[in-house]
This record gives C-alpha cells, structure tokens and sequence, in this order.
C-alpha cells in the first residue's frame, strides 16, 4: 500500500497571506488528523476528520480550518498567516478503528 | 486532557549499549501508547506501540514496557546502531482516543 501523501512539501508565504495543504491517506483510511510541529512546541494536534466530519478539535485559533472528502482526502487551509505560523505541518491517517496512526512526509511552511 | 512528559530530552550512546526513554501519563483511562521515531527530515514512523492489557512487547532490538498503576512507559532499544540516532516520541491519547498527546521527544544520538 502506497502511504500517506501531502503535497507541497515545501511552502514560502508572506504575513497576511492564507495556504492550503493537502494530504491524502493511505488506501482505506478513513481518519486524518493534522498536527503542527515546531522546535518550540512539539507536536500539537489541529483537528482530525472522519467520513467527511471533524470528529475532534486542538486548542488553535479559527486561522485554522480543515475539511476531508469523500475520498478521504483532506485539505487543511491557514488564513491571515503569521510569522508564529512557519512549521512542519503533518498529516497522519488511521483506520478509524483505533489510533494506529500513519504519518505523511509533512509540509514545510514558512512565514516570511 | 492528557498531559505526556518525555525523559530525557537528549540522549548520547555508544554504538551497540543500550538506551532507555521514558514517558509518563495523566489519563488513566489511556489504552494506547505508541512510540514514533521521526528522521531528520521526514514524518514520524510508528515503531513499536504497546495496549494496556500487556506489560512488555518486544519486536527485535525494541521493546516498550507499561507500568499502569505507576502511568509510565519506556523505549528500551538494545544493540544500539548509528541508524537508530534519531528523535524518538512517546504518545498517549486522550479520552477522545482518535488523536494523540506526544511527548516532547529525545533526541537519541549513537556514536560508533
């Protein structure tokens, strides 16, 4: 099975500007749930989707949204981007059935 | 929620000793503790994870224990080998069990 994917790897923004990211699980996976990763903080959960609802949510600001589709793919978008904002962002699928959780490569944003 | 302290932060062996991490849990009524090793550059991969009706699990050079009544649980990996240098996280998840609290993770540096 081919694993998780997220596209672009790597992303430049300006202050003010929004992003959206991508990740598509692996084959069957119902579940996606985004973190962020900085060296500051770690890993923090943002939300996580299944069958096209948010079924849990982190303790970020409404900046951050997400939606899942019918695929199970999903897309995580952040608005009015901040300097704060620059980090790994990673997606990781489950089954749904347990928390076995499978992570994407990330997406490296940067904030300038 | 799940508050999950990780031990040590940095962590330096010589090539073929032993090395040791340990995480500590607040929720109880966790079931579920997964242990990620996370390249530079790359996602986390999920290496070993362990459920709470079982003490130890072993899987080659890696074993995982759980203390319960204590609410800890270790990463012991024998033989070190330089391509096990890595940051290594411990997880949890919260009642919610579809997402997971990690630790802040060690950094494991194996010198030949």
């Amino acid at each position: 099975k081919a694993g998780v994917t997220q596209t672009p790897r790597y992303l430049i923004k300006t202050r003010g500007q929004q992003v959206t990211l991508s990740c598509s699980p692996i084959s069957g996976h119902r579940s996606v749930s985004w973190y962020q990763q900085t060296p500051g903080q770690g890993l923090q959960f943002l939300f996580e989707y299944f069958s096209e609802t948010q079924r849990n949510k982190g303790n970020f600001p409404g900046r951050f949204s997400g939606r899942q589709f019918s695929n199970s793919r999903s897309e995580m978008n952040v608005s009015t981007l901040e300097l704060g904002d620059s980090a790994l962002y990673l997606c990781a699928s489950s089954a749904g059935t347990g928390v076995e959780q499978f992570f994407g490569p990330g997406t490296r944003l940067t904030v300038l | 929620g799940e508050n999950v302290e990780q031990h040590p932060s940095t962590l330096s062996v010589q090539e073929g000793d032993s090395a040791v991490i340990k995480c500590t849990y607040s929720d109880s009524a966790s079931n579920y503790f997964p242990w990620y090793k996370q390249e530079l550059g790359k996602g986390p991969q999920l290496i070993i994870d362990i459920r709470s009706n079982v003490g130890e699990k072993k899987d080659q050079r890696i074993a995982v224990t759980l203390n319960k009544t204590a609410k800890h649980f270790s990463l012991h990996i024998t033989e070190t080998q330089p391509e096990d240098s890595a940051v290594y996280f411990c997880a949890a998840p919260p009642r919610e069990y579809s997402t997971l609290t990690f630790g802040k993770g060690t950094m494991l540096l194996v010198s030949p």
